[in-house]
């Protein structure tokens, strides 16, 4: 069965570093997004692609993270300079488009849990 | 506005006990309805969904109406095992326009003991 891919599945940094984390989705998903999960919390959507353009990145906080999905395929997610309160998982999913034009059902990676010492 | 609401955890039963967990929204039109599980350390995975109306999700033993008169998609199962331990997510999407967010409940924790 496809999966979605991340990694890494774990980073530990210090604030004021770099992070990066990559995801592939499942072959022939159009749609990509990237969530932040806090603990104990429900996901958040940061940023959604379609192929290699942004549609919807209204919470993602832009003066330090940045996506990109170069060539419509696997994308990067980066954080720069990391915070405390970025301490999270953060999500990777990816769905088809029907053939009307709509996202279908998401199917999720297993996620990168970053720590910010 | 669209939202979902779901019963609050943690939830804590024994071993082949009944689980409900109660999960409500708020929807203009005619929204998909799904379950998510995340196991611990985990992502989120896909558990069931309903697309209209008195469709019936089910997978793994787990099951769910959407009951469109009360708003409603409750997660069932007959008999929880250790092994369902985990955050479980009620979401909607409302199918209108061609970005359909995802808008997601707060998750409900389920603890099974042995």
């Amino acid at each position: 069965e496809a999966e979605v891919a991340q990694s890494p599945r774990y980073k530990i940094t210090e604030k004021s570093q770099a992070v990066a984390f990559w995801c592939d989705p499942i072959s022939g998903h159009a749609t990509l997004y990237w969530y932040r999960q806090i603990l104990g919390q429900g996901p958040e959507l940061l940023v959604q692609f379609q192929d290699e353009s942004v549609v919807d990145d209204s919470q993602l906080p832009k003066d330090r993270f940045s996506a990109e999905r170069l060539k419509g395929v696997d994308s990067t997610l980066k954080i720069q300079p990391a915070e405390l309160g970025d301490s999270a998982m953060y999500l990777c999913a990816s769905s088809l488009i029907s053939g009307t034009g709509v996202q279908e059902t998401q199917y999720f990676g297993p996620g990168t849990r970053l720590l910010v010492l | 506005g669209n939202s979902v609401t779901q019963m609050e955890g943690p939830v804590t039963l024994s071993e082949e006990a009944f689980l409900t967990i109660n999960c409500t929204y708020t929807a203009t039109g005619y929204p998909s309805l799904f379950w998510y599980v995340q196991y611990p350390g985990e992502g989120l995975q896909l558990l069931l969904k309903a697309t209209k109306a008195d469709d019936k999700g089910s997978n793994k033993g787990f099951e769910a109406t959407y009951r469109k008169e009360t708003t409603s998609f409750h997660l069932e199962k007959g008999s929880v095992q250790v092994s369902d331990s985990a955050v479980y997510f009620c979401a909607l999407r409302v199918n209108a326009g061609n970005n359909r967010k995802l808008i997601w409940g707060l998750g409900t924790s389920l603890a099974v003991n042995p």
